[in-house]
């Protein structure tokens, strides 16, 4: 089944404690993305990827890294989280055309105390 | 730059009536046009999507939407409004070119009323 998952569902973490979100894809896709889900501001895309090693920032970049050593792999990475970062993340995938659909993972939702 | 607007943050409607979501779009270049549906405690499902064929786009459920490129609108309609139709609905856009900048609107939520 093509699917993107994401891990894990639920992140409960305190301030400074670094931390990691997982992403995978099985679509052989070309474009990976992350995004934050707040109330009344949609989704905003923290990062991107168009292929191994080619990354870029979206429009919520600071205090996220990411990196593709992999195609099927693209990992949200928070160094020092802060409670700002609390939110909603969700991983997408796509093939490389521009208007080929969005592969949605099922969500993070993460609480950072 | 590119950008999206959804004018409405809150859209309530009757059961039986028609659906109107608006979404208007800013791109220096022909933008490739979606519409995504996420239910409550739910991941993101697209409805359709515009990519400058046929202006007029169907998708799922009933929803359709128009490309106005003089009004720089994609606007989502849909006769008939069904409870399972109240969800949250967000306008995107992406374009062209080696690095694809995929943005969302801040999204509208449907409620309908029995």
């Amino acid at each position: 089944e093509a699917q993107v998952t994401q891990n894990p569902r639920y992140l409960i973490t305190v301030t400074g404690k670094k931390l990691t979100v997982t992403c995978s894809q099985n679509m052989n896709h070309e474009y990976m993305s992350w995004y934050r889900q707040d109330p009344g501001l949609g989704l905003r895309q923290i990062y991107y990827s168009m292929n191994v090693e080619v990354t870029d920032k979206g429009d919520v970049p600071e205090g996220y890294k990411v990196s593709r050593k992999e195609k099927r792999n693209f990992p949200l990475i928070l160094e020092s989280p802060s409670p700002n970062q609390t939110s909603l993340y969700f991983c997408a995938s796509k093939g490389g055309r521009t208007n080929e659909k969005l592969f949605f993972g099922s969500g993070t939702q993460l609480s950072v105390l | 730059a590119q950008s999206v607007t959804q004018l409405d943050s809150h859209v309530s409607v009757s059961e039986g009536t028609p659906v109107l979501l608006r979404c208007n779009y800013s791109s220096s270049y022909s933008p490739s046009l979606f519409w995504y549906v996420q239910h409550p405690n739910k991941g993101l499902q697209l409805l359709l999507k515009y990519t400058s064929a046929a202006t007029l786009v169907k998708g799922i459920n009933g929803f359709e939407a128009e490309f106005k490129k003089s009004e720089t609108s994609f606007h989502l309609t849909k006769p008939s409004a069904h409870m399972s139709d109240a969800a949250e609905y967000f306008c995107v856009v992406s374009e062209p070119g080696g690095y694809q900048k995929v943005t969302f609107g801040t999204g509208t939520k449907l409620q309908v009323i029995p």
